[in-house]
């Protein structure tokens, strides 16, 4: 089955500076790679997504990019701000036969410093 | 759109009794929903398949007859833990796809603490 990998797990900037966390994933047959943002005891929300026929999709401050041959993609936060504060996790998905289900990296706290 | 309630948001139980857990998608209808569990600092993990009007499909290790999941309707899935322990306690939370687009959105959570 999909198995993802996500790092680093912790990611301390400074306000301003741009954050990149990278998850790589090994079924090539998935096509579907969400991004969620986790505050303490919230649920998580989709912040952007990508799907295997783009490479690259932006949406203000936020970036994902995809590179299929190597299986990886990553998001990219610029200009970060203390609200970024938070745990983000990846997943990748559209493999499983099927099924809708989502496989998710381990996370990456990411602490932005005022 | 694309919002997704869970109630209780908080629940406590004593050892032994059950919990039954309601995970609504409000202004969608969602053919299939999913059940995670999460512990302190850690990732999702997948519990269940939800599928409307068909029985779940439960992950390897674990146990169905524990976690009774119920998808009677295209806006509602339940989770029951029955016969608790605490072990148990846990964050729960419960997704809705937007079916083949693969999109996941999640209900805000269920702190079982179980004494």
């Amino acid at each position: 089955g999909e198995n993802v990998e996500q790092h680093p797990s912790t990611l301390s900037v400074q306000e301003g500076d741009s954050a990149v966390i990278k998850c790589t994933y090994s079924d090539s047959a998935s096509n579907y790679f969400p991004w969620y943002k986790q505050e303490l005891g919230k649920r998580p929300q989709l912040i952007i997504d990508i799907r295997s026929n783009v490479g690259e999709k932006k949406d203000q401050r936020i970036a994902v990019t995809l590179n299929k041959t190597a299986k990886h993609f990553s998001l990219h936060i610029t200009e970060t701000q203390p609200e970024d504060s938070a745990v983000y996790f990846c997943a990748a998905g559209g493999s499983q036969g099927g099924s809708e289900k989502l496989v998710f990296g381990k996370g990456t706290k990411l602490t932005v410093n005022p | 759109g694309a919002v997704v309630s869970q109630h209780p948001s908080r629940v406590i139980c004593k050892s032994g009794t059950s919990v039954k857990i309601e995970c609504r998608s409000l202004d969608f209808q969602a053919t299939t929903m999913f059940w995670y569990r999460q512990f302190p600092k850690q990732s999702l993990m997948l519990m269940a398949t939800s599928n409307e009007g068909s029985k779940a499909t439960y992950e390897q290790g674990v146990e169905k007859d524990k976690f009774l999941i119920n998808h009677a309707s295209l806006t509602l899935s339940t989770l029951t833990v029955t016969s608790a322990h605490p072990e148990d306690s846990s964050f729960y939370i419960c997704s809705a796809s937007l079916g083949s687009t693969y999109e996941q959105y999640f209900g805000p959570g269920t702190r079982l603490t179980v004494t």
